[in-house]
């Protein structure tokens, strides 16, 4: 079975803060996402990347940065957390163009 | 205009009907489309996807593409109590190599006994 799993299940930090959330991958899929997913605004793409070092913006990327060094791992970087960002954070990954994401089980971020 | 439009429900059908979700989307160049079902607290999981005009059935689900009127549904028969959860419509916006996936904000289905 294909795996993504993410570092943390709930987190809590402070206003200012610089936050890590860690995904791993274990099927070798190309393509990663994060997504953020808010009561009544669905999941919006935070930032995607399609292959190691390569990450494109997705629809809200302001106040977040990405890294991916290694196929496997993905993480998504809050610079200077605020209260706004308090949100529950998904990891997906898919092997290629046009096929099955797979999801991680989430990660419940909030920001004091 | 958002990218992936869904109507947010919920929708409320009783138990053995049919439940009609409807997604609408914004860019042609669109190439593949997906429906994922999310229950409460948990990630959201695959149900059907489809790339061509037309419908596309699995078991009790029916996927239905229009590429020209760029609507996409989702057709649930013999619904269940089990069914109830968030409906989420997807679409795969990759081009120049890569695979930008974009949710709308999904439907809520409620079954009811």
């Amino acid at each position: 079975d294909v795996k993504v799993t993410q570092s943390s299940r709930y987190l809590v930090k402070r206003t200012g803060e610089k936050v890590f959330l860690e995904c791993v991958q274990d099927m070798d899929h190309e393509n990663m996402f994060w997504y953020r997913q808010d009561p009544g605004l669905g999941l919006r793409l935070i930032y995607f990347s399609y292959d190691v070092k390569m990450k494109e913006k997705g629809d809200i990327p302001e106040g977040y940065s990405v890294s991916r060094e290694k196929k496997e791992r993905f993480s998504l970087i809050l610079e200077s957390a605020s209260t706004n960002q308090t949100s529950m954070y998904l990891c997906a990954s898919t092997p290629d163009r046009g096929t099955e994401a797979f999801f991680g089980q989430g990660t419940r971020l909030t920001v004091v | 205009q958002k990218e992936v439009e869904q109507n947010s429900g919920p929708l409320s059908v009783p138990e053995g009907a049919i439940a009609s979700l409807n997604c609408t989307y914004s860019d042609r160049g669109s190439q593949s489309f997906f429906w994922y079902r999310q229950y409460s607290g948990k990630s959201p999981e695959l149900i059907m996807f489809i790339y061509s005009n037309g419908d596309k059935e699995d078991g009790r689900f029916t996927a239905q593409l229009n590429k020209a009127s760029q609507y996409v549904s989702l057709l649930i028969r013999d619904s269940q109590p089990s069914d109830s959860a968030t409906y989420l419509c997807a679409v795969n916006r990759g081009s120049g190599g890569y695979n930008k996936l974009i949710f709308g904000a999904g439907t809520r289905l409620a079954v009811h006994p």
